[in-house]
């Protein structure tokens, strides 16, 4: 069984729309994260939900919402798409905020 | 905040070499992450690691708080073992917002 489940796993998209990318996690963790890797391979934390409230809020454009439905789902949606959206985008859950993370397989996100 | 650096970054061993990767930051922790992110894109934690040393089969990692440094080991390595380690600390001392390193890619050749 997939322990953090992401999709899609691809997503290609005109600039101007709107889309959303979701996470599930099977582990029963409390916190939920989503991340940026740009086309460096840099690594950067958008956002943290423990127990569905938001504890990390880092400098992300306002077009991108989070959403918790409950603790088990974390979903990502984007207004209007930019071409420096593209990038891959991580979720990632753990039981705490100090424990060990673990990852989705990241979904690629292409901005024509 | 905290500034994370990594070396070297890109490295390309033989098989059967050891392999030492270095991290390293400037604000005290409560614990350090290394993972591993595979040629394919899928990112697994290896160890998070708070003092001395842990041991996971060929990996070894260590952490001296003092001097805030911290290394990956790889005995024996592998092709398979081909991929980007990275490392993460908390951006400050008891906040667990991650700052992550650029990462170390390294291939192994057979």
């Amino acid at each position: 069984d997939t322990a953090v489940s992401q999709t899609p796993k691809y997503l290609v998209t005109q600039m101007g729309n709107d889309k959303s990318i979701k996470c599930e996690q099977n582990l029963g963790h409390d916190t939920m994260y989503w991340y940026k890797q740009d086309s460096k391979k840099f690594l950067k934390i958008m956002f943290s939900y423990n127990n569905k409230e938001l504890i990390i809020n880092e400098t992300v454009p306002n077009r991108f919402s989070p959403k918790s439905p409950d603790k088990a789902h974390l979903n990502l949606h984007i207004n209007s798409l930019e071409l420096g959206d593209s990038a891959v985008y991580f979720c990632a859950s753990s039981q705490q905020t100090d424990q060990p993370q673990h990852f989705g397989d990241g979904t690629r996100l292409s901005i024509l | 905040k905290n500034e994370v650096e990594q070396s070297p970054q890109n490295l390309t061993a033989q098989e059967g070499e050891f392999i030492t990767i270095n991290c390293s930051y400037s604000v005290g922790i409560s614990a350090l992450h290394w993972l591993q992110q595979h040629p394919g894109g899928g990112i697994v934690s290896l160890f998070m690691l708070s003092s001395g040393k842990k041991k996971h089969g060929r990996l070894i990692a260590t952490i001296n708080i003092q001097e805030k440094h911290s290394s990956l080991h790889i005995t024996a390595s592998h092709p398979r073992d081909s991929a980007v380690y990275i490392c993460a600390v908390p951006s400050n001392f008891g906040n667990e917002k991650l700052t992550f390193g650029t990462g170390t890619r390294l291939t192994i050749i057979p």
